[in-house]
């Protein structure tokens, strides 16, 4: 069966300090993966994708994700976080069982400090 | 090119009540989810459909919830009766290509008093 683990449900951080949202993903298939981002109030909006190209995956507002198949891993970073990053972050794992599913992390809500 | 649409936008009815909600995808996109996003949670797929067909309706609760997409372009999805549990966000989302990226719409707030 296919899941998302989001390990962290909230994260803090300070203003100008790395941002580091942890995901793991189980598939049997090859996966397709994304981060989406949700400000409050907001639409979900794609910051990157990862499908099957390059491991490191460069993404919207300087976020960046890699891809680590040995760990089951796609987590995502930002060297220096901004004010404005405060908002709800999911992992999703698409995989091809038969259907095109789009399987959804539990989301981790990132919180910026002044 | 025009992104997902849905509306309402927000709508609040008591429970017992009916509701419906409407989206019309990103033109030539043939493969339709309507997800249900609780507060504080992940959102989690209703129905998907591909064309005007249904591919996955496993989590739609049947005895309340229906959903239709019969022209293969717009589609609605209404909840009768509603039950207080029923409060959520209701998104609309579509994909060009498979497994490709997830366009969204707004999303439909729906409280159930």
């Amino acid at each position: 069966a296919q899941s998302v683990t989001q390990l962290d449900s909230h994260v803090s951080v300070s203003e100008g300090t790395p941002v580091l949202l942890r995901c793991n993903y189980s598939s049997s298939y090859s996966p397709s993966l994304f981060w989406y981002v949700q400000h409050p109030n907001k639409g979900l909006q794609l910051l990157l994708k990862y499908t099957s190209a390059a491991t490191l995956v460069k993404g919207i507002n300087g976020f960046e994700a890699e891809f680590k198949k040995s760990e089951t891993s796609f987590h995502l970073t930002k060297p220096s976080a901004h004010m404005s990053d405060a908002a709800e972050y999911f992992c999703v794992v698409s995989v091809n069982s038969g259907t095109y599913k789009y399987i959804f992390g539990t989301g981790t809500r990132l919180k910026v400090l002044a | 090119e025009a992104g997902v649409a849905q509306s309402p936008r927000y709508k609040i009815i008591e429970k017992r009540q009916s509701v419906a909600f409407w989206c019309n995808p990103i033109s030539g996109h043939a493969t339709l989810y309507w997800y249900q996003q609780i507060l504080g949670q992940g959102p989690k797929l209703l129905i998907q459909f591909q064309n005007n067909g249904v591919v996955d309706d496993s989590q739609l609760p049947k005895d309340r919830f229906s959903a239709e997409r019969l022209k293969g372009v717009d589609s609605t999805l209404k909840i009768q009766p509603a039950k207080l549990e029923d409060s959520a966000v209701y998104l609309c989302a579509s994909i060009h290509m498979r497994g490709g990226e997830l366009f969204f719409g707004s999303g439909t707030q729906l409280s159930v008093l």
